[in-house]
């Protein structure tokens, strides 16, 4: 079973809906991210979380946004959906206590914004 | 502003060959340096990672060289095999953790 697990793994939604990508982690990490990758541009932070009730904003938070519902769950929102959130989305935890910091990642939800 | 710039946006590479990617950056107050390994379909996975009080680091046919007076580091792959071909980012970050800056990837082809 796969330590990160997102869902959905493919959403095709159309603009202005909005839509939940949820993550959930049995990994026992407090810190988890939400990042975006697109073509060219490689990934860029969305939202990070280093404890359940800590929640900050990352490089391109604007359309987005989180809820850490447990250490376990971090979900990522788009409130109202637009062409351009069309990208590959990626949830990962980390653990501080491991000396150089190692992001595990899951295995991405594809969103397609028509 | 991309504070991380890396190159070649994609690599072809016969077997056995080496490939070598090559990032540069902008803040000075960088002190962790990764390079993830993507295959397709799956999230990104740490290859290998260096801080800059060494100037390399070599994990098997991995190695990374840094250097910080050009504020620059590569990945150099030796003996490349197919198994190799994945997408490659290099990273940046200071003192927060997974907070990381991603370079724009290199997509590695290394053909038989």
């Amino acid at each position: 079973d796969a330590d990160v697990t997102q869902t959905p793994r493919n959403r095709i939604t159309k603009t202005g809906k909005r839509i939940m990508l949820e993550c959930s982690q049995t990994k026992g990490h407090d810190r988890m991210y939400w990042y975006r990758q697109d073509p060219g541009l490689g990934l860029r932070l969305i939202y990070y979380s280093f404890d359940v009730k800590d929640i900050n904003k990352g490089e391109i938070s604007d359309g987005y946004s989180v809820s850490r519902q447990a250490q376990a769950k971090f979900s990522l929102s788009l409130e109202s959906a637009i062409p351009n959130q069309t990208a590959l989305y990626f949830c990962a935890t980390s653990d501080p206590g491991t000396g150089l910091e190692k992001l595990f990642f899951g295995s991405g939800t594809q969103l397609s914004v028509l | 502003q991309q504070q991380v710039k890396q190159s070649p946006q994609s690599l072809i590479v016969q077997k056995g060959g080496i490939s070598i990617i090559n990032c540069a950056y902008e803040n000075t107050a960088f002190d962790y340096f990764p390079w993830y390994q993507q295959f397709p379909g799956k999230g990104p996975a740490l290859l290998i990672a260096i801080r800059p009080d060494v100037s390399e680091k070599k994990e098997g046919r991995f190695t990374i060289s840094f250097n910080k007076s050009a504020k620059q580091f590569s990945l150099h792959i030796m003996d490349s095999q197919p198994g190799d071909s994945a997408t490659y980012f290099c990273a940046a970050n200071y003192n927060q953790g997974g907070k990381l800056i991603f370079g724009q990837g290199t997509e590695l082809s290394v053909k038989p």
